[in-house]
C-alpha cells in the first residue's frame, strides 16, 4: 500500500528557509485524483494544515502562511517538497506529509507520514 | 476561515464506557468533516470521513454524526487501545481546519 516518508534537516537557524522532501512509495504519485498536503503540529499543540499540491503543479496555500510556502512536486521521483522561507522559532514543529483524500473520501487525510520534528534555533 | 471547537477539551473515562466528543464548525460545512486519532509519538490516523463514513480498517465501536456545524464522534465501548487524541477537521474549503483535540484518557 502507498506510504509516505518525510526527510530533510533537523535543524534550521532562524530566517533561513526550511526545506523538507516527502517521498511516496508502493504507488505512484500521479494515479488517481489525490492531493498531497503538509501539516504540521508544534510540540504538545494541535494540528495546522500548511498547503497542498496536485500532481499538476496546482497548489493552496494556508492564508497565514502563504507568502513564506512553496509547495513543489517531482513525479520522477514520486516525491514532493516543502519549502518554508523566513522561519523562526514558531516554525519549530513535526511536519508531516500526508495524502489529501479523494472526494470518494471527504478529502480527509487518509495517509500520513511518520513525522519530522524540526527546530528552528541558532 | 472556518473555526473549529470541541467539547471536552479532555475527558476521563474507563474501558467499556461510551465516550461522545462534539465538534462546531464556526459556519456550515455539509457533511465535510473528518475524525482522527493521535497517540503520543504517531501521526494522526483517519477514522471517520464525510462526517460518518468508517475509514476501512477501523473498528465499528467508532460512529459519526452530524451535519451542517455540528458533528459528534461516540465510542460505543472503550478499550485501552482507544486512549489518545481525538481532531475533527473540517474540509468544507481547500484551506483545511482543525479542532483543538479532546484527549481520553484513564480515569
Amino acid at each position: 500500500q502507498v506510504q509516505l516518508q518525510e526527510s530533510g534537516p533537523g535543524l534550521v537557524k532562524p530566517s533561513q528557509t526550511l526545506s523538507l522532501t516527502c517521498t511516496v512509495s508502493g504507488g505512484s504519485i500521479s494515479s488517481g485524483s489525490y492531493y498531497w498536503s503538509w501539516i504540521r503540529q508544534p510540540a504538545g499543540k494541535g494540528l495546522e494544515w500548511i498547503g497542498r499540491i496536485y500532481t499538476s503543479g496546482s497548489t493552496n496555500y494556508n492564508p497565514s502562511l502563504k507568502s513564506r510556502v512553496t509547495i513543489s512536486v517531482d513525479t520522477s521521483k514520486n516525491q514532493f517538497s516543502l519549502k518554508l522561507s523566513s522561519v523562526t522559532a514558531a516554525d519549530t514543529a513535526v511536519y508531516y506529509c500526508a495524502r489529501d483524500g479523494s472526494p470518494n473520501l471527504g478529502y480527509a487525510f487518509d495517509i500520513w507520514g511518520q513525522g519530522t520534528m524540526v527546530t528552528v534555533s541558532s | 476561515d472556518i473555526q473549529m471547537t470541541q467539547s471536552p477539551s479532555s475527558v476521563s473515562a474507563s474501558v467499556g464506557d461510551r465516550v461522545t466528543i462534539t465538534c462546531r464548525a464556526s459556519q456550515g460545512i455539509s457533511s465535510w468533516l473528518a475524525w482522527y486519532q493521535q497517540k503520543p509519538g504517531k501521526a494522526p490516523k483517519l477514522l471517520i470521513y464525510a462526517a460518518s463514513s468508517l475509514q476501512s480498517g477501523v473498528p465499528s465501536r467508532f460512529s459519526g454524526s452530524g451535519s451542517g456545524t455540528d458533528f459528534t464522534l461516540t465510542i460505543s465501548s472503550l478499550q485501552p487501545e482507544d486512549f489518545a487524541t481525538y481532531y475533527c477537521q473540517q474540509a468544507n474549503s481547500f484551506l483545511f481546519t482543525f479542532g483543538p483535540g479532546t484527549k481520553v484518557d484513564i480515569k
